[in-house]
Parts: C-alpha cells; sequence; structure tokens
C-alpha cells in the first residue's frame, strides 16, 4: 500500500515572507513521481510542482521548489515571498506509474496573511 | 493544452433521484479517466478508474452499482449518482491521463484534472 503523510494540518505565513510545507511519504515501488497540488476555495486543482523520483535534482517553478530526499521518503514544498493568492489548500501526491494511480495526502491549508 | 472539462458544475436535486456527471477531455484522447470524491477540507479519495471501451476498476469499499461509471468514447466519461441520499452530497472530481503525452510538455502528467461538481441531495 502506498501512503502520503502531511503532517501540518494548517500553515500560516507573512506576506512575502517564505513557508515550508511537509510531505512525507510510503511506497514499494520504484517509479513513481511526487507532486504538490494547490487547491484555492474554487477547488479547482492546481498542479504546482513535480519531481521525477529517478532524479535527484530538486525541482523547482519560480517562487516554489522542493526538497526532495529519496531515502527519508521526505517531498516538502517550500513558498518563497509569499503572496496572497498563495493561500489555498496544499495536497502533496505520489503516483504510482505501474499501478497508474496517484495517492493524496490530507492536504496543508496555508494562510498568507497581509 | 490539456484542458478537462467537467459538467455540471453544481447540481442540487431532491433525495431519490440519479445524477449524471461528465467529464471530457477537449483537446487530447484520454483512454484513463478517474474519478475523485472530496469532503470538505478533507483528500481526495479514488473512487474508480474509468477505461474506454471496458469496464471501471472500483475501489475498495465503492459501490459500484450506486456509481455507474462508462467510458464509451476517448473523450468522455460519465458518473451517474443513481438513487442519491443526502449522505452522497459531495464534491466530485474527475480526472483523465493523455493518451499521448509528449515528453517534458504540459500533457506529460499523469492526470489533468476538472473543475469538480458540487453534488447536493436534498
Amino acid at each position: 500500500a502506498q501512503t502520503v503523510t502531511q503532517s501540518q494540518p494548517e500553515m500560516s505565513v507573512q506576506e512575502a515572507e517564505t513557508v515550508t510545507l511537509s510531505c512525507t511519504y510510503d511506497t514499494s515501488e520504484n517509479n513513481y513521481y511526487l507532486f504538490w497540488y494547490k487547491q484555492p476555495p474554487s477547488r479547482q486543482m492546481i498542479l504546482v510542482i513535480r519531481q521525477e523520483a529517478y532524479k535527484q535534482q530538486n525541482a523547482t517553478e519560480n517562487r516554489f521548489s522542493v526538497n526532495f530526499q529519496k531515502a527519508a521518503k521526505s517531498f516538502s514544498l517550500k513558498i518563497s515571498d509569499s503572496q496572497l493568492g498563495d493561500t489555498a489548500m496544499y495536497f502533496c501526491a505520489c503516483h504510482n506509474t505501474n499501478a497508474g494511480k496517484s495517492t493524496f495526502g490530507d492536504g496543508t491549508t496555508l494562510t498568507v496573511k497581509p | 493544452g490539456a484542458v478537462v472539462s467537467q459538467h455540471p458544475s453544481w447540481v442540487i436535486c431532491k433525495s431519490g433521484t440519479s445524477v449524471k456527471i461528465e467529464c471530457r477531455s477537449l483537446d487530447f484522447q484520454a483512454t484513463t479517466m478517474f474519478w475523485y470524491r472530496q469532503f470538505p477540507k478533507q483528500s481526495l479519495m479514488l473512487m474508480a478508474t474509468s477505461n474506454e471501451g471496458s469496464k471501471a476498476t472500483y475501489e475498495q469499499g465503492v459501490e459500484k452499482d450506486k456509481f455507474l461509471i462508462n467510458h464509451a468514447s476517448l473523450t468522455l466519461s460519465t458518473l451517474t449518482v443513481t438513487s442519491a441520499h443526502p449522505e452522497d452530497s459531495s464534491f466530485y472530481i474527475c480526472s483523465a491521463r493523455d493518451r499521448f503525452p509528449k515528453r517534458d510538455g504540459v500533457s506529460n502528467q499523469p492526470q489533468h484534472f476538472g473543475d469538480g461538481t458540487r453534488l447536493s441531495i436534498l
């Protein structure tokens, strides 16, 4: 069985500051991808960043970057220069390539304060 | 690219009626589509995997006769909630996998999400 754990149900950060969201996962597969999705109040699922498990280099997308520690099965998301529009629920997900299915964490609700 | 349209976005109906939700891939072909259910402030729970031209694969605990899935074409999957009751009220999200994802492109994702359907059963 594949599991994804987000240990922070809620977090807040001041505008322009940096925040890190935690995620750990467990899988017996070798072929998998890791993702962070953003779900704003509109409830649309928006892909923030992806990481191929076979790549050692941490993925970066503008203000968003990850700290991927494969041995520790850790995949945290760092948001730099936080903006009010970053307020949303964030889900960490692990996609099993062989099974073709994704497992999602319980989510972290992030509030960016002005 | 990789747009998924889900319809309706919000539906309210009486208990006992059946509700059909459509999931369409607009600019790509999808041999596989996924149906999720999400309660407020909770995670996405996979209900079933829909395969074009074959029967859907349901996750453990999901009633097949309650949630009917049809994937008759490469661009359309439907979820029908039969004889809906208030406990079926939830947010339902579909996603679709591109049959021919371009390497390193936007389409190279395991799934592209629709905007979801808010179902309220009175």
